[in-house]
């Protein structure tokens, strides 16, 4: 069964450092999504992606993220100056059509921040 | 705005019994889809279930079932013979457009 890839599944970093999660969507989803969970709590919406550019992003996005997809596969969310606060669990997903249809979720990459 | 509440932080459930975890949620809209998520202790988010609006018939998945209440905006799950399996945080989703809107998860526990 087709399933999102995440990786790094851990990565621990300096304050400070810059980081890239990477994600590989299911090939023919066309939605792509970031979206980070603190522990212990809610999972939230980071950013949207479509047609190679942002669909929506949240007031958690701010300028210090951005998303990218370099080639036809991957999807990758930079955090440039990591913050200790930045440390959670990011999710990818992805999706066929937005408005309804299924998103599938990436098994996540647990970022902590020192 | 399109809002998803679970009023209950924490269910416990004895194995083989039934458990119902609630879900309300409030959106303008009149033809949408409604998930069920669960993320065990791996925290992997798997889909369980998913409820299309306009359909009047509850989906069910193997043991778990949903309750939809469209005119109240409920869409509360159950989950059937529960196994040890089971457990773990269960999220409620609304899509709303270009992203989904989660609960904040009812974490169930279940007894041997």
């Amino acid at each position: 069964e087709p399933e999102v890839t995440q990786t790094p599944s851990h990565q621990v970093t300096q304050m400070g450092q810059e980081v890239i999660l990477r994600c590989v969507p299911i090939s023919n989803h066309l939605y792509f999504y970031w979206y980070r969970q603190i522990l212990g709590q809610k999972v939230e919406f980071l950013v949207s992606f479509y047609n190679n550019e942002i669909s929506e992003k949240s007031e958690i996005f701010d300028d210090q993220f951005s998303v990218e997809r370099p080639d036809g596969s991957n999807f990758t969310l930079k955090i440039r100056s990591t913050k200790l606060e930045d440390s959670a669990m990011y999710f990818c997903a992805s999706s066929e059509i937005t408005d309804g249809n299924t998103i599938y979720f990436g098994e996540g990459s647990w970022l902590t921040v020192v | 705005a399109q809002t998803v509440t679970q009023s209950q932080p924490e269910m416990s459930v004895q194995e083989a019994e039934t458990v119902t975890l609630s879900c309300t949620y409030d959106t303008s809209e009149s033809d949408y889809y409604l998930f069920w998520y669960k993320q065990p202790p791996s925290r992997q988010m798997i889909l369980v279930i998913r409820q299309e609006a306009y359909k009047q018939q509850n989906a069910t998945e193997n043991r778990f079932s949903v309750n939809f209440q469209k005119a109240a905006k409920s869409f509360s799950l159950k989950i059937s013979d529960s196994q040890l399996g089971d457990a773990a945080m269960y999220f409620c989703a609304y899509p709303g457009t270009y992203k989904y809107i989660f609960g904040t998860g009812t974490r169930l526990k279940v007894l041997a």
